[in-house]
This record gives C-alpha cells, sequence and structure tokens, in this order.
C-alpha cells in the first residue's frame, strides 16, 4: 500500500509570503499529523487532525494552521513566511485508536528567503 | 512537562563493538516509548516500541520507569546502522503527537 505522500517536495518563498502543502495519509488512516523538523529544535509536533477535527496542537503561532478534508488528505499553510520558518515538514498517518504505529512522509523542504 | 532528552549528539563506534544509544524521559504518567530510525536519504521510520518488546535489526530497548529512561541497545554495530536515531514519547490517547528527543547520530566505521 502506498505511503504518505507530500507535495510539493521543495519550495522556495520570500519574506511575507504564505505557503500551502499537501498531504496525502495511507488509505485508511484518519489520523493526521505535522511535524516542522530543524537542525536547531529538532522535531516539534504542529498539529494532528482526526476525521476533519483538529485533535491536538503544538506550541506554535497561529501563522500556522491546517484543516483535514473527508477523504483524510490534510494540508497545512503558514502565513506572513519568516526566515525561521525555513524547514523540514513532516507529515504523518496513523490509524485510529491508541497503540498504533505513525508512519512519516518524506516532507517538504520549506526555504524562505 | 512532557520531554525527551538523549544527551548525545554522535556517538561513534567501530563494527562489531556494542552500541547504546541513551534516552531519558520526563511524564507523570505512563508513557508510550518508541525509537524511530532515519536512514539517509530516507524517510523517518519506526524502529521499535516498548509495548511490542520485540528486537528489530538486532536492536532492542527496554522501558525501565524506575530512571525513567529507555536506551536502545545493539550487542554487535554493524555499517549499516549508521543513522539517525530519535527517541519519542507518545501520550497515551493521543494517537498522533509524538514528542522527540533531539536525536543523535550514530556512525559505524569500518
Amino acid at each position: 500500500k502506498a505511503g504518505v505522500t507530500q507535495t510539493p517536495r521543495y519550495l522556495i518563498k520570500t519574506r511575507g509570503q504564505q505557503v500551502t502543502l499537501s498531504c496525502s495519509p495511507i488509505s485508511g488512516h484518519r489520523s493526521v499529523s505535522w511535524y516542522q523538523q530543524t537542525p536547531g529544535q529538532g522535531l516539534q509536533f504542529l498539529f494532528e487532525y482526526f476525521s476533519e477535527t483538529q485533535r491536538n496542537k503544538g506550541n506554535f503561532p497561529g501563522r500556522f494552521s491546517g484543516r483535514q478534508f473527508s477523504n483524510s488528505r490534510s494540508e497545512m499553510n503558514v502565513s506572513t513566511l519568516e526566515l525561521g520558518d525555513s524547514a523540514l515538514y513532516l507529515c504523518a498517518s496513523s490509524g485510529s485508536g491508541s497503540g498504533n504505529t505513525i508512519y512519516f512522509g518524506e516532507g517538504s523542504w520549506l526555504t524562505v528567503v | 512537562a512532557q520531554r525527551v532528552t538523549q544527551p548525545e549528539k554522535l556517538l561513534s563506534v567501530f563494527k562489531g563493538a556494542p552500541v547504546e544509544l541513551k534516552c531519558n524521559y520526563s511524564y507523570s504518567g505512563s508513557p508510550e516509548l518508541f525509537w524511530y530510525v532515519q536512514y539517509s536519504r530516507q524517510r523517518l521510520q519506526l524502529l521499535l516500541r516498548h509495548i511490542s518488546r520485540e528486537s528489530i535489526k538486532g536492536f532492542t530497548a527496554d522501558l525501565n520507569k524506575g530512571e525513567t529512561s529507555f536506551h536502545l541497545k545493539k550487542p554487535f554495530a554493524q555499517e549499516e546502522d549508521s543513522a539517525m536515531y530519535y527517541c519519542a514519547l507518545g501520550v497515551p490517547g493521543n494517537t498522533g503527537k509524538l514528542i522527540f528527543g533531539q536525536g543523535t547520530t550514530l556512525q559505524v566505521k569500518p
């Protein structure tokens, strides 16, 4: 079965712009989470969506938002980009219920110039 | 506060030597603990979880609640084990949320 798919893989944006990243979870998975990975801060949890509802939220400013569609696909949006938003953004999916393995995508590399 | 600490940024060993990647956590309840691995140019993938108590690729990890540790061990390192290793804490019931340590790069020299 296909893994977690993220698009685009690489993108460059200018400070002040906004960006939307897309994630297709593994078929049948209803939970989608987003993480930011940077050399300085490591892997940090952004938020999780389950059945189109945000279930958990990390400690990021309101410029970071997301949503999930009825087919479980998810998007995350970052508005008013700052240089510090340059990072690898990882999407992960898992089945419902605790104890399910969380599978990660390859990530979207965002560079803000 | 929930926290995961991996004290070593880099661990360098020779092939055939034992490996221990340290992980300590801070959590007041009963945590779910995982080790994830990221090989060069590959996605992050689950190596093992404490619930399973299994050995994957020769690696094992035991949860020590008294010491709040979940160290990853392998008796004989192989060159293909070279990768970035992340310890992660999952909060029971919060299936999609993981708190990661900073990661340890394991370098196995021939």
